[in-house]
């Protein structure tokens, strides 16, 4: 069957430091992937897109890889802060335009 | 500003009494979609739409009607809204292969 996984409900490292969240999934063969970054009780927010083709993307204290061998992406918040903490969410598009979303990784980020 | 619309952000009804729920967008955007959040099933898409007059199921679609009249406009309707419909919903547009664009939620109760 078709999944998408996230390597931990909750993660939490120190200030300072690099997160780094996992999105697995199987029986997929997505064109891109992207990375939400969710709020509580707030619409998800668009972070990153990789396409297949690329290996790697960055935009300023993130970088995101995919592999579509490994069929995983990582997620890497360098240089992390408290104002970082909120769930991320890693979603693919399978085919047709119908979305599917991970479920998530609630990251806390500790002064 | 561009945005995602939400009508209503909070609404508590009764089993049975038909809803909607608008959702519009300003930035002429040819993809719109629904989505559900649970806790404990992540964000689960329920329609989707691709431009006018063009709509598809989405994983979650059995209880749900939608309509793509307008570009602009993509609402969500309830016809017979039951207890296991309460949930966290919000509304998305994009242009077609790209970063979506999250409305602000909207909570429905069904009692």
């Amino acid at each position: 069957s078709q999944k998408i996984e996230q390597n931990s409900e909750a993660l939490n490292i120190q200030e300072g430091k690099t997160a780094t969240l996992t999105c697995n999934y199987t029986n997929y063969s997505p064109a891109y992937l992207q990375w939400y970054r969710q709020d509580p009780g707030r619409g998800p927010v668009f972070l990153l897109l990789i396409r297949e083709n690329e290996k790697e993307k960055r935009k300023e204290r993130l970088k995101v890889t995919f592999d579509t061998t490994l069929k995983q992406s990582l997620f890497h918040i360098t240089a992390s802060q408290p104002a970082d903490s909120a769930t991320y969410l890693c979603a693919l598009e399978p085919y047709g335009q119908n979305f599917v979303f991970g479920p998530g990784t609630r990251l806390s980020v500790l002064p | 500003e561009a945005q995602v619309t939400q009508n209503p952000r909070y609404l508590i009804t009764v089993t049975g009494k038909k809803l909607t729920v608008t959702c519009s967008q300003n930035m002429n955007h040819e993809y719109m979609s629904w989505y559900r959040q649970d806790p404990g099933l992540g964000l689960r898409q329920i329609y989707y739409s691709m431009n006018v007059e063009v709509t598809d199921k989405g994983d979650v679609p059995e209880g749900y009607k939608v309509s793509r009249k307008e570009k602009r406009n993509f609402p969500l309707i309830l016809e017979s809204p039951s207890p296991n419909q309460t949930s966290l919903y919000f509304c998305a547009s994009s242009p077609l292969n790209n970063e979506q664009f999250f409305g602000p939620g909207t909570r429905l109760t069904v009692l």
